[in-house]
């Protein structure tokens, strides 16, 4: 497998841009995570989906970030209007419940990341 | 979830074994040790986790003491690829982590 595929690796944009981050998780996961990383509040979980239906989205900082899942193999992290402290980088991960017999041996696989600039 | 305690920052020589603690004084009965590492510009990876019991993997070991309030991580034969900032978490779900700030492990030549 090739692992989770995040796109863009990079991006640059100007304050009040739209931003839309992309992820594709391990095939055949029905879990998937989108996290924030910063140098002043570490990593830090903003939602979670299982099987495409959005969990726990209590780490959202604000109405201007959406996220989306319509289907198994593909999400979506929307920043409109961007503003310059949303420059981070953007993990995605993604596990499966399928293969373990208990929540607590579930592994999340992490994408390389989003580095986001917003000017 | 309880609260974990690591030191800041390690260093190991290249080949030694490298040993890094983590304090859980709060941990409840039902909430796993997980260890993930993050080396530069990458994303985070998983290493190894226990409930109760020391585990063992290809990466490394997991010890966790018997009353459970601290645990250590061991790479047996550290290689400068292990320099990396090692998390260790706390949690009664493997989907709801929550990353502290880390050790920052630096193997020396």
């Amino acid at each position: 497998d090739a692992g989770v595929i995040q796109s863009p690796r990079h991006e640059v944009t100007e304050m009040g841009q739209e931003v839309t981050l992309r992820c594709k998780p391990i095939s055949g996961h029905d879990y998937l995570f989108w996290y924030r990383q910063t140098m002043m509040r570490g990593l830090e979980l903003l939602i979670y989906f299982n099987n495409n239906v959005p969990i726990d989205d209590s780490g959202m900082p604000e109405d201007r970030f959406s996220a989306k899942m319509p289907n198994a193999s593909f999400s979506t992290l929307k920043i409109q209007p961007s503003e310059p402290r949303d420059s981070a980088v953007y993990f995605c991960a993604s596990s499966t419940s399928r293969t373990s017999g208990s929540v607590g041996w579930e592994t999340q696989y992490f994408g390389p990341g989003t580095r986001l600039l917003v000017l | 979830d309880a609260k974990t305690t690591q030191p800041p920052s390690m260093d190991c020589a290249e080949g030694r074994a490298a040993n890094l603690p983590c304090n859980h004084s709060t941990i409840s009965g039902n909430e796993y040790v997980y260890w993930y590492r993050q080396i530069h510009s990458q994303g985070p990876q998983y290493i190894i986790h226990g409930l109760k019991n020391n585990e063992t993997n290809e990466m490394a070991s997991l010890i966790i003491t018997e009353d459970r309030k601290s645990s250590t991580l061991i790479l047996p034969h550290a290689t400068l690829r292990d320099t990396a900032v090692y998390y260790c978490i706390v949690s009664g779900s493997a989907r709801q982590l929550t990353f502290g700030s880390g050790t920052q492990l630096t193997v020396l030549p």
